[in-house]
């Protein structure tokens, strides 16, 4: 069974960093790309970051280049993204995604996600 | 990059049937798409990936009630013999080349 379990979520002052993980479960991790995906309470779903399955290419939406940075440990099974310069705005739960093969596609599996909250 | 259009809102009565609609933007009606709900409170859910041609695939344990197809730049997801657990908002889900993914504004379904 396909298992994603976000962590590093809570309460941080803007301009302040969070670090997220997601440890994965269930299927071979390092042969999947992986996404972040967050939203905003009320909101709809937006996507925030990807990595291909082997670490090689990253992407981000245009909001968080240069603040946030996605990453993963194949020998962890683990996801990771660093977040910096946190804004209000960006108060969400934040999902982890599975693609559904090693480069491009959709996501098959979701985690339950991890609440950040930039506030002072 | 794609624009996913989706209706916000939907309602549809127990036991009867419902067809949600994503609309691709001009110049990428053939893309694929998936379809995803979101129970209130709950993580999405993967349902469906969704081809121009009409074929889709669903997502493990997705039930029969659930079905896809394309007209055009139109994407569709049909539910059928609504139950209240439908009662949801559906994501359409694309990607570029780029690997840029992107959703629709989603459709708050409610089952009457």
């Amino acid at each position: 069974e396909v298992q994603l379990v976000e962590s590093g979520g809570g309460l941080v002052q803007p301009g302040g960093s969070l670090r997220l993980s997601c440890a994965a479960s269930g299927f071979t991790f390092s042969s999947y790309a992986m996404s972040w995906v967050r939203q905003a309470p009320g909101k709809g779903l937006e996507w925030v970051s990807g990595i291909s399955a082997n670490g090689g290419s990253t992407y981000y939406t245009d909001s968080v280049k240069g603040r946030f940075t996605i990453s993963r440990d194949n020998s962890k099974n683990t996801l990771y993204l660093q977040m910096n310069s946190l804004r209000a705005e960006e108060t969400a739960v934040y999902y982890c995604a599975k693609g559904e093969s090693g480069g491009s596609g959709c996501f098959d599996y979701w985690g339950q996600g991890t609440l950040v909250t930039v506030s002072s | 990059q794609p624009v996913l259009t989706q209706s916000s809102s939907a309602s549809a009565s127990l036991g009867s049937s419902v067809k949600l609609t994503c609309t691709l933007s001009s110049g990428h009606s053939t893309y694929i798409i998936a379809w995803h709900q979101q129970q209130p409170g709950k993580a999405p859910r993967y349902l469906m990936k969704l081809e121009g041609s009409g074929r889709y695939n669903k997502g493990s344990g997705v039930p029969a009630r659930f079905s896809g197809s394309t007209s055009g730049a139109d994407r569709y997801l049909t539910i059928s013999n609504l139950q209240f657990e439908d009662e949801a908002d559906y994501y359409c889900e694309t990607w570029d080349s780029n690997t840029h993914k992107v959703f629709g504004g989603g459709t708050k379904l409610t089952v009457l």
